[in-house]
Parts: C-alpha cells; structure tokens; sequence
C-alpha cells in the first residue's frame, strides 16, 4: 500500500527555538497533504490543508505564522513550527491523499507522527 | 464548518460480541466517511470507508452504515477479537478536501 514517511519521529528542543517536521510520500503523488494534532487520548484535529505550488489553507484558530507550511513538491510538504514554547508540545501527524488521472481517490495515508516536546 | 460528533468514547465488549459506535455530523456537502483505527503508538489506518451514494457497506466483520438525511454514519464490528482492541475514529469529509474527525472511541475486547 501507499507509504507515508514523516521525520522526526520525535523532537525536543528549547523554547524560542524553530522545528520543521518533514512528510514524505514514498510511492505515490500527493497534491495534496494534510497537517494535524493530536492531544494524549483525544482525537486528530486538522490544523492546516497542504497543497502543492500554492498557499497552504490553515483552520481557525491556527496561527499560520507558526506553524508555516511549504509543499514545493508532489512528494514533500513541511511543517515548521516557530518559535516553539512548551504549550506547542504535542503530536503532529500528515497525511498524503493519492493523486490518481481520474481526480483524487478521497484516500488519505498518515504519516508515523513526530512527538514534539519544548522545554 | 464540520462538527463530528462521536459516542461512546469507550466501549467494552466480551471476545465473540458485537460492538457498535456511532457518529453524526453537521455539514450537508460531507460526502466522504473513512472510519480509522489507531493502535497505541501507531499511525490511523484506514478500515473501511463509506460515500454518500451507497448506505451500507461490508468488508468481512466490519460494516459501515450511514443515514444523509440523518447525517449520522455507524461502525458495526461483528464476532469482535482482542486484536480489534484500539481507538477508533470516523471522520466526515467533502471530496478529500479535508477531513474532520470524530472524538474516537477507545474499544476493548475482553478474552
């Protein structure tokens, strides 16, 4: 099946500091990708929807100068979040939707997820 | 925007018995239901997924139903296993554009 890599799986990194979070998808292309939290035992909140050559669409209440996203490629989107304090300590997750010639197949694959922890 | 609403939040049922779980949304233009199972430290996985031209839909034990006019949409997980023990999660979504998700609900199967 289609393969979805993100890196780091884990981070942990001081206050003030800058993380980028890497998705990847291995086998397929994917226009579009899909960035989301998640809280210990709560559910997957999207924050922001990634596609490739343009603008990412962010959800409310998500401050897209943070968390910035590029997705320059059918392949790789990036997550950034800058100037990282401890309230953004979580576990982010993408997703990759499979491109296909008859249109989007509605399919999303997830990535492993990177716990990010700012001290 | 979408509202997923998803009950129960945990579900305890015996090795061999069935186990139900229930969501309900708000944005009519949903037209895409994927129920996701996640392990403990694991990514979602994608188990079974629904459109909204078709009500019902079976894949072996699991089953999905959905109601548009009742805007709510139902796993059925039948002859349940210990393995089927995790978290599971529906999510509404228009066309793959974006994808919201349920509260999901913690599942254990009791040998």
């Amino acid at each position: 099946g289609a393969v979805v890599s993100q890196h780091p799986s884990r981070v942990i990194c001081k206050s003030g500091t800058s993380v980028k979070i890497e998705c990847r998808s291995l086998d397929f292309q994917a226009t579009t990708m899909f960035w989301y939290r998640q809280f210990p035992k709560k559910s997957l909140m999207l924050m922001a929807t990634s596609n490739e050559g343009s603008k990412a669409t962010y959800e409310q209440g998500v401050e897209k100068d943070k968390f910035l996203i590029n997705h320059a490629s059918l392949t790789l989107s990036t997550l950034t979040v800058t100037s990282a304090h401890p309230e953004d300590s979580s576990f982010y997750i993408c997703s990759a939707r499979e491109d296909t010639l008859a249109g989007a197949k509605n399919i999303q694959y997830f990535g492993a997820g990177t716990r990010l922890s700012v001290l | 925007g979408e509202n997923v609403e998803q009950h129960p939040s945990t579900l305890s049922v015996q090795e061999g018995d069935s186990a139900v779980i229930k969501c309900t949304y708000s944005d009519s233009a949903s037209n895409y239901f994927p129920w996701y199972k996640q392990e403990l430290g694991k990514r979602p996985q994608l188990i079974i997924d629904i459109r909204s031209n078709v009500g019902e839909k079976k894949d072996q034990r699991i089953a999905v139903t959905l109601n548009k006019t009742a805007k709510h949409f139902s796993l059925h997980i039948t002859e349940t296993q210990p393995e089927d023990s995790a978290v599971y999660f529906c999510a509404a979504s228009n066309n793959g554009n974006q994808f919201y998700f349920g509260t999901g609900t913690s599942l254990t199967v009791i040998p």
